[in-house]
């Protein structure tokens, strides 16, 4: 068990909908990364926060946001889904800003019928 | 600009054999580069990592790489396969921009 929560694990929703996933980093793990997983395109990264504040970008579409809640939970919206959305999509911790050891969750397995 | 390559998405070896899975990396800074495994239905667990210092480097489970800067490769080793370390290897390289890259990953199957 990594500490790192994600939920829902599994989500089914429709085209054009909006959906948003939640992570819970680590205890005491400041900074939370978002990663998609799909098989066309691997892992890419999407967006860091660090202690309430973007910290980096990468390649997230612009119909997704991200936050991150002074509680240190990070939320992940995406909306006008695709088809193409469908992907696991994961979370990961961290103490600081480096990326020397992320852990990760067990991600959210997103469903775009 | 960063990336890296895996040669083989799929790798099988018996029990008891050698595993090798490559990695070749770009980067335009001294890299960090790492190897993470990914089990089924679970998310990605740090294998080991080279950030500075002995360029070979020892994870867990077994597991070592080598970091050779002349050939841009940080391979990963196991003298003797298991049966549980059946999974998928995922390269990665931390360049300039201090995120990650992963590769396209390799999955390994363990022969009985």
């Amino acid at each position: 068990d990594s500490g790192v929560t994600q939920t829902p694990k599994h989500l089914i929703t429709a085209t054009g909908q909006r959906v948003t996933l939640r992570c819970s980093p680590r205890s005491g793990d400041l900074s939370v990364y978002w990663y998609q997983q799909s098989l066309d395109q691997g892992l890419q990264f999407l967006i860091q926060y660090y202690n309430g504040e973007e910290r980096a970008k990468g390649n997230i579409l612009e119909r997704f946001s991200a936050q991150q809640f002074p509680d240190l939970h990070s939320e992940l919206n995406l909306s006008s889904l695709e088809l193409g959305d469908s992907a696991l999509y994961f979370c990961a911790s961290s103490a600081g800003t480096g990326v020397e050891k992320l852990f990760f969750g067990s991600g959210t397995q997103l469903s775009v019928l | 600009a960063q990336s890296v390559t895996q040669l083989g998405s799929h790798v099988s070896v018996s029990e008891g054999a050698l595993v090798l899975l490559r990695c070749n990396y770009s980067s335009s800074v001294p890299p960090y580069l790492f190897w993470y495994v990914q089990y089924p239905n679970q998310g990605l667990q740090l294998l080991l990592k080279y950030t500075t210092g002995a360029t070979l480097v020892k994870g867990i489970n077994g597991f070592e790489a080598e970091f050779k800067k002349s050939e841009t490769s940080f391979h990963l080793t196991k003298p003797s396969a298991h049966m549980s370390d059946a999974a998928e290897y995922f390269c990665a390289v931390s360049g300039s921009a201090r995120q990650l890259t992963f590769g396209s990953g390799t999955q390994l199957t363990v022969l009985p």
